[in-house]
């Protein structure tokens, strides 16, 4: 079945840098990759999505990147906040005859330093 | 206005009490699900209907008894509750099957002594 690592697992980074979080997957017919921010204490909350059409989305500071034949899929996050310290879940879709699930990555606790 | 409700927050019990958490959701969606969240954060389905009938039914103890009385509802059953239930159980909605947003509800933090 399908398999999503996803790393690092915790990422500290200097307020104003860019973060970057990989996610890679087992099912080459996955078609829906989103990404989920979860701050602390809170529920997790989608933050931009990507479908397998597309090669790359942008909103504002965040985008996300796919690269369908290395089955694998980023996050960046540029100019880096203190709000943007949570945990990033990645989750790949996979082929249409699954029973309707996401598969997750283990998620990755970034860190902003000031 | 929450669109994705459940109650209650917080549940402190004893090993072998029962307890149940309700969810709800006013966006209209069709699929309602409920993941486990534990220590180590990781985010786990437990169960998924669309429509008021069940299409997830992940490897989760049979203790565990979802109920959806309507669409709008999905009420999650522990039996004879054990320590390594305790966890977060987030409630969630979507309308689209799989590729659809989820919008999760608070989470239910569950401690069992």
């Amino acid at each position: 079945g399908e398999n999503v690592e996803q790393h690092p697992s915790t990422l500290s980074v200097q307020e104003g840098d860019s973060a970057v979080i990989k996610c890679t997957y087992s099912d080459s017919a996955s078609n829906y990759f989103p990404w989920y921010k979860q701050e602390l204490g809170k529920r997790p909350q989608l933050i931009i999505d990507i479908r397998s059409n597309v090669g790359e989305k942008k909103d504002q500071r965040i985008a996300v990147t796919l690269n369908k034949t290395a089955k694998h899929f980023s996050l960046h996050i540029t100019e880096t906040q203190p709000e943007d310290s949570a945990v990033y879940f990645c989750a790949a879709s996979p082929s249409s005859n699954s029973n309707y699930q996401l598969i997750w990555g283990a998620g990755t606790k970034l860190i902003i330093k000031p | 206005d929450t669109a994705v409700s459940q109650t209650p927050k917080y549940l402190v019990t004893q090993m072998g009490n029962d307890k149940s958490i309700k969810c709800e959701q006013n966006l209209g969606h069709d699929t309602m699900y409920w993941y486990k969240q534990d220590s180590k954060k990781f985010l786990k389905i437990m169960f998924s209907y669309n429509n008021k009938e069940l299409i997830i039914n992940e490897t989760v103890p049979n203790r565990f008894s979802p109920k959806s009385p309507d669409k709008a509802h999905l009420n999650l059953h522990i039996n004879s509750l054990e320590l390594g239930d305790s966890a977060v159980y987030f409630c969630a909605s979507s309308q689209v099957k799989v590729t659809g947003e989820l919008f999760f509800g608070e989470g239910s933090r569950l401690t069992v002594l």
